[in-house]
């Protein structure tokens, strides 16, 4: 949306090159993360989630890693283009809670051409 | 499959008016979802169902009702706007609960209240 990309941390990386966006997440319960896509004006989009039994899941271009001894979620764009440029953030949800997913603020990735 | 749908997209309230945001989607999900956005903040939730009949409150309810009479559409009304709930305000559904799949969301309603 319009207003989403207000002080955020920012990311700019050239077409082509691979983008790493970072994530911290606060609770050493949370068993399954997802990462979103925002594009301006738009709702969130989901990526690719994995959970706290795996370290590394692939999709089509994106990878997220995981890290539960620091509480650390990456997602790995490969071959950038300009149209990944959005807003990026992850989730965390509580285990055993289906209801108490906490979405970060983002990250605003621009993809120069 | 058009997924998840807001209806409207924009709408300026006064003080103290009412309106209802429409959320329909046609996934058959049991799961549906209210949030809003608002600069600097993560998404939070307001309001949620779990099943056609059923709701429940989330994070910040105050000020919101809703309704899920129809298992495919999601209602949010607000009784008495206050310029607080100018945000942007996104409906989600999904298939499982939020700890099992994925929301799907829709492209977001802009609320201005003055």
């Amino acid at each position: 949306g319009e207003n989403v990309g207000l002080h955020l941390p920012t990311l700019s990386v050239q077409e082509g090159d691979n983008s790493i966006i970072n994530c911290a997440y606060s609770n050493s319960a949370s068993d399954y993360f997802i990462w979103y896509k925002q594009e301006s004006g738009k709702g969130p989009q989901f990526i690719i989630d994995i959970r706290s039994n795996m370290d590394k899941r692939q999709g089509q271009r994106v990878t997220v890693l995981l890290n539960k001894t620091v509480k650390h979620l990456s997602l790995q764009i490969a071959a950038t283009q300009p149209g990944d440029s959005a807003v990026y953030f992850c989730a965390e949800n509580i285990e055993g809670s289906n209801y108490k997913l906490t979405f970060g603020k983002g990250t605003l990735l621009t993809v120069n051409p | 499959n058009a997924g998840v749908t807001q209806t409207p997209k924009f709408r300026v309230l006064k003080t103290g008016q009412s309106m209802t945001l429409l959320c329909a989607q046609d996934m058959n999900h049991e799961y549906m979802y209210w949030y809003r956005q608002d600069p600097g903040m993560g998404l939070r939730l307001i309001h949620y169902s779990v099943g056609e009949g059923t709701t429940a409150k989330g994070e910040v309810p105050d000020g919101y009702n809703v309704s899920r009479l129809k298992k495919q559409n999601f209602l949010l009304g607000l009784e008495s706007a206050a310029p607080s709930q100018t945000s942007v305000y996104f409906c989600a559904s999904s298939y499982l609960g939020q700890g099992n799949s994925p929301l799907h969301f829709g492209n977001g309603t802009r609320l201005t209240v003055t």
